[in-house]
């Protein structure tokens, strides 16, 4: 099966705390995605990639940017982290859409608390 | 942004018997639906999905139908069994020229033995 590691599982930060999540797939996949998921609103699209360099806004980007270094790394980033942002975020990848190989694999998941 | 309705958002069935999960979406366009499965702990995993090419898909005791007129698809579990009591989400392809999936908000199935 396609691999997704996330790291770290857990974290947890202060308001106004600086943190870096991070996303590896080696499955050769062009897409990445970050997505975080909270009760009652399911899976929520926070940014997403198509290769290294590139960046597409999804539809819950405020207070998070994103960095897709390589096409194997993806980076979520929260520079002044609230407590509106506590949250489980899943990062996933998958293939060229139109090609059946729209699959989104998801990583393991990080749960991120804000104090 | 595009909108994907699910529910109901917890179903509670008797084993044995069938759950129907329903979803609508918004954007005409839209012509791939995938349904994930998440197990308490663990990450969303595709179990069936379906092209607007089609109306109906069947992969053992899941069937998925779609109603391109109405923007309409739905999940049904037949003979349901504990192990398919999970979190379950409907998707639905993004706005034409983008390259993701919108998620409704998930039903919690509990399967009752």
């Amino acid at each position: 099966e396609a691999a997704v590691t996330q790291s770290p599982r857990n974290k947890v930060t202060v308001t106004g705390g600086n943190v870096t999540l991070s996303c590896r797939q080696t499955n050769s996949h062009n897409y990445m995605y970050w997505y975080r998921q909270d009760t009652g609103h399911g899976l929520r699209l926070i940014h997403y990639s198509y290769g290294a360099g590139n960046l597409q806004i999804g539809d819950v980007p405020d207070g998070y940017k994103a960095t897709r270094t390589t096409q194997e790394d993806f980076f979520l980033l929260l520079e002044l982290a609230s407590p509106s942002q506590t949250s489980l975020y899943f990062c996933a990848s998958s293939g060229d859409w139109g090609t059946s190989a729209e699959t989104l694999y998801f990583g393991s998941g990080t749960r991120l608390t804000v104090l | 942004g595009e909108q994907v309705e699910q529910l109901p958002s917890i179903l509670r069935v008797q084993e044995g018997s069938s759950a129907s999960i329903n979803c609508s979406y918004e954007d005409s366009a839209s012509n791939y639906f995938p349904w994930y499965k998440q197990e308490p702990g663990e990450n969303p995993k595709l179990i069936i999905d379906i092209r607007s090419n089609m109306e109906r898909k069947q992969i053992q005791e899941l069937i998925v139908l779609l109603d391109k007129k109405a923007k309409r698809f739905s999940l049904h579990i037949t003979d349901t069994q504990p192990g398919d009591s999970a979190m379950y989400f409907c998707a639905a392809s993004g706005p034409s020229g983008s390259w993701q999936l919108i998620f409704g908000s998930g039903t919690q199935l509990t399967v009752m033995p």
